[in-house]
């Protein structure tokens, strides 16, 4: 089973500021790793999948990179909503996919 | 626009049986797709149950699989869950999702999630 690791665990920044979050493969994924935005009480949100492609409808200040073991998902000017819990996680190798523990995007 | 949705008892018995429903809407389930379970227990990150295709083909996570039944019923365009011998370490929130076949990876339509809890 493939290992999905985040961090940090919890990240603090002001609102108008980049955001970069990070993720790693305990082996290589290529490039088939999908970004999921929650909010508590409702649906996780696809965001990014195949690394870097944005899912219909997720505005372009959203953005992912790398492949095989690291990843990043970028948040160019973070908006009121975009404060969530983001998850990665790889359709490389399965069953099982896995996923990250989630990293908290919390306002500085 | 497809939607899902979770229904199901909120509360199951230490040894007993979860069974929970995804209804399907917005399209049909039998479309090149993966119907699939996941669950988030308390405090915890998300874990993938199982999937099920419309032709009845089915993955199933091999921690799970001993207990783990997926079913589709095209007929009511839903498909569920039941998982057997439930302990407290199953309380969690449920998800149903689709995961496309084709053109896009990952799970691009989730359900609300329902919470069950596993007590006596």
């Amino acid at each position: 089973e493939t290992v999905m690791t985040q961090s940090p665990a919890t990240l603090s920044v002001s609102p108008g500021e980049r955001a970069t979050l990070s993720c790693r493969a305990s082996q290589s994924v290529s490039n088939n790793l999908a970004w999921y935005q929650h909010k508590p009480g409702k649906a996780p949100r696809l965001l990014i999948f195949d690394a870097s492609t944005r899912a219909t409808g997720v505005p372009a200040r959203f953005s992912g990179s790398g492949s095989g073991t690291e990843f990043t998902l970028t948040i160019s000017s973070l908006q009121s909503e975009d404060f969530a819990v983001y998850y990665c996680q790889q359709y490389y190798d399965w069953p099982p996919y896995t996923f990250g523990q989630g990293t908290k995007l919390e306002i500085k | 626009q497809v939607q899902l949705q979770e229904s199901g008892p909120g509360l199951v018995k230490p040894s007993g049986t979860l069974s929970l429903t995804c209804a399907v809407s917005g399209g049909s389930i039998s479309t090149p797709n993966w119907w699939t379970w996941l669950r988030q227990p308390p405090g915890k990150g998300l874990e993938w149950i199982g999937e099920i295709y419309h032709s009845g083909n089915t993955n199933y996570n091999p921690s799970l699989k001993s207990r783990v039944t997926i079913s589709v019923d095209k007929s009511k365009n839903q498909f569920s869950l039941q998982l057997n011998s439930v302990t407290a370490a199953d309380t969690a929130v449920y998800y149903c999702a689709r995961a496309p076949n084709v053109d896009v990876g990952g799970f691009d339509y989730w359900g609300q999630g329902t919470l069950v809890t596993v007590s006596s």
